[in-house]
């Protein structure tokens, strides 16, 4: 067990839908990322949240958001969704921004779009 | 281009061997960290072992070590004596530090490792 949680496990929804994945840290990181794996990109970031700000974007597309709260959880946001949005979806935590801090991964939320 | 680059698709070992997963990387940055994930079939990625471009030796942590040669930049991992619960998928990835603004991980196609008894 990494520490790192992640809501829901598994999430079934259809074209055009929103929903809102969760991550909570492990206990005292600051950082969270976000990461899509899918079958033909393999594992992409897609942002990164320091305290409570974005720090760096990777390749997130304009329909995804994401946010950090004061309690450091984190939320990616999925608007609009395609079939092609199917993929399992990652939140590591780190102890700060930088540097070679190992992140940790947690148990990720599998997204269906049907 | 490919930041990270791991050939082998995939492989077979046979228990209590060892085995040798390949990995290549490319960066113009002096400061950087290598990484190797596992995940199983389960889905999770569980973090195994970190080599920084810094580093004298060798990582290791118990069954794990990471052959790390700078001037070929490959840092292979090893697994000694494979056990069945070591058939997963293993991702070499990257963190560059130095002259990059963020510090995300760039992550290679990954290995899938089977185990036989």
């Amino acid at each position: 067990d990494s520490g790192v949680t992640q809501t829901p496990k598994h999430l079934i929804t259809a074209t055009g839908q929103r929903v809102t994945l969760r991550c909570s840290p492990r206990s005292g990181d600051l950082s969270v990322y976000w990461y899509q794996q899918s079958l033909d990109q393999g594992l992409q970031f897609l942002i990164q949240y320091y305290n409570g700000e974005e720090r760096a974007k990777g390749n997130i597309l304009e329909r995804f958001s994401a946010q950090q709260f004061p309690d450091l959880h984190s939320e990616l946001n999925l608007s609009s969704l395609e079939l092609g949005d199917s993929a399992l979806y990652f939140c590591a935590s780190s102890p700060t921004s930088g540097g070679v801090d190992t992140q940790y991964f947690g148990p990720g939320t599998r997204l269906t779009v049907l | 281009a490919q930041k990270i680059t791991q050939t082998q698709p995939g492989m077979f070992v046979q228990e209590k061997e060892a085995v040798t997963l390949d990995c290549t990387y490319d960066t113009s940055d002096p400061s950087y960290g290598l990484f190797w994930y596992k995940q199983p079939s389960s889905g999770e990625m569980i973090f195994l072992i970190y080599q920084g471009s810094y580093d004298q030796q060798n990582a290791t942590e118990g069954r794990y070590s990471l052959n790390f040669q700078k001037a070929r930049k490959s840092a292979n991992l090893v697994i000694s004596a494979s056990q069945l619960g070591d058939s997963a998928m293993y991702f070499c990835a990257m963190r560059e530090v130095g002259r990059s603004n963020d510090y995300k991980l760039s992550f290679g196609a990954g290995t899938t490792v089977t185990v036989r008894a």
